[in-house]
């Protein structure tokens, strides 16, 4: 069964220090794997996908198969950056798309 | 290029009864998806559908349906309302198989 968790609700950080929003994920398969961002009073947006290996916004996330993660991070962190983060996975072959709880980030200025 | 539509926004119903939502998704998408959203159980997947066929489901019971037209809009329904199915419902929409999905703003479903 495929299985998404984030182990932190809040996170809480400074302006201009280094932000790190932690997933782990469970699937036996080569699973693909995306981080999406809620802010305030918006919809649910696509922030990143592993397989596109690119920054958005300043936010990088690497696949360590090993540790079975795809934690998010971004050495600088603004203000407009507070928002609530979720990780998702999506199996092989006909299989949803599952998410993690969410981490809620803070950035205090 | 607009964007997921779901109507109606806000929904007050009482138990027992049972509801209909709907969901638009973007022009040219054929995937829709279905979630619940609550704030102990995060989001959780209700169904997807492709090309009218359900193609997977949740671990929801089944008063909770689904159906998707040949126009590829959406709709949920819900029969016999529980207080526990208060909740915002998001629909998501997407090219097909593995591709990126958009959300709507949801339906917020409110039982008393």
């Amino acid at each position: 069964a495929q299985r998404v968790t984030q182990p932190e609700k809040l996170l809480s950080v400074f302006k201009g220090a280094p932000v790190e929003l932690k997933c782990n994920y469970s699937y036996s398969g080569s699973p693909e794997l995306f981080w999406y961002v809620q802010y305030s009073r918006q919809r649910l947006q696509l922030l990143l996908r592993h397989i596109s290996r690119e920054s958005i916004k300043g936010f990088t996330a690497d696949l360590n198969k090993g540790e079975t993660s795809f934690h998010l991070k971004k050495p600088f962190a603004q203000e407009e950056d507070s928002a609530m983060y979720y990780c998702a996975l999506k199996g092989s072959g006909n299989t949803p798309l599952v998410f993690g709880k969410g981490t809620r980030l803070s950035v205090i200025a | 290029k607009a964007g997921v539509t779901q109507t109606p926004r806000y929904l007050i119903k009482t138990r027992g009864q049972q509801v209909t939502l709907s969901c638009s998704p973007i022009s040219g998408h054929r995937s829709v998806s279905w979630y619940q959203q609550t704030p102990g159980q995060g989001l959780q997947f209700l169904f997807e559908y492709f090309s009218e066929t359900q193609r997977n489901k949740g671990n929801f019971p089944g008063r909770f349906s689904g159906r998707q037209f040949s126009n590829s809009r959406s709709e949920m329904n819900v029969s016999t309302l529980e207080l526990g199915d208060s909740a915002l419902y998001l629909c998501a929409s997407s090219l097909g198989f593995n591709q990126p999905q958009h959300f709507g703003d949801g339906t917020r479903l409110s039982i008393l």
